[in-house]
């Protein structure tokens, strides 16, 4: 079935540094790309998302870039901080059962990313 | 306050048992999902809901059953059919199919 790739399994970086995260996908119809922070024992929370009709997002420190031709987008996070350590999922929007309109948001394997202070 | 709320947020199922895990949404999202996750793994979609009296299968829907009466209400059922139950379970909710999911607090289900 479609699925979506992420990598690094886990990233570890020193407080200030920038992380980068990827995913690939395989649906070439996806058109929803959000990414997920969770922390131990929590729920996941949004913290961006992307649409196919842009190539780039940007909310404060982080970042989301999308490549609609190679099927990737990637998470950038600057200065990072301590409390930026969690585990981070990527997603897109894949067709579920073989209908049409029918769409449910597929998951990476998720990074975890630690920020030494 | 508006939101998705999972009970219970602990639950521990015998051998052979089967048992059933509330989701509820006061959001009006039609579009309702359980995903199942794995120690140190990502998020696996179980079952698929659009609107009301419809649902579909998602990748490991084996061993687990759903119904969709109300808009609001979502649950799901872990049979005995399911070998290995023991998993973080997360409901979600979204306005439009596909769309920005989310989630309850999640239920931590534990064979004993």
């Amino acid at each position: 079935g479609e699925n979506v790739e992420q990598h690094p399994s886990t990233l570890s970086v020193q407080e200030g540094d920038s992380a980068v995260i990827k995913c690939t996908y395989s649906d070439s119809a996806s058109n929803y790309f959000p990414w997920y922070k969770q922390e131990l024992g929590k729920r996941p929370q949004l913290i961006i998302d992307i649409r196919s009709n842009v190539g780039e997002k940007k909310d404060q420190r982080i970042a989301v870039t999308l490549n609609k031709t190679a099927k990737h987008f990637s998470l950038h996070i600057t200065e990072t901080q301590p409390e930026d350590s969690a585990v981070y999922f990527c997603a897109a929007s894949i067709g579920v059962g073989g209908l049409t309109g029918r769409r449910a948001l597929t998951f990476g394997s998720g990074t975890r990313l630690q920020v030494q202070p | 306050d508006g939101g998705i709320t999972q009970s219970p947020k602990y639950l521990f199922r015998k051998e052979g048992q089967n048992v059933t895990l509330s989701c509820e949404q006061n959001l009006n999202h039609d579009a309702m999902y359980w995903y199942r996750q794995d120690p140190g793994q990502g998020l696996r979609l179980i079952y698929y809901s659009q609107i009301v009296n419809d649902f579909q299968k998602g990748d490991i829907a084996e061993g687990y059953s759903v119904s969709r009466e109300k808009k609001e209400s979502f649950p799901l059922t872990v049979t005995s059919a399911q070998k290995n139950p023991t998993a973080f379970y997360l409901c979600a909710s979204s306005m439009d199919t596909g769309g920005e999911a989310f989630f309850g607090q999640g239920t931590r289900l534990t064979v004993v």
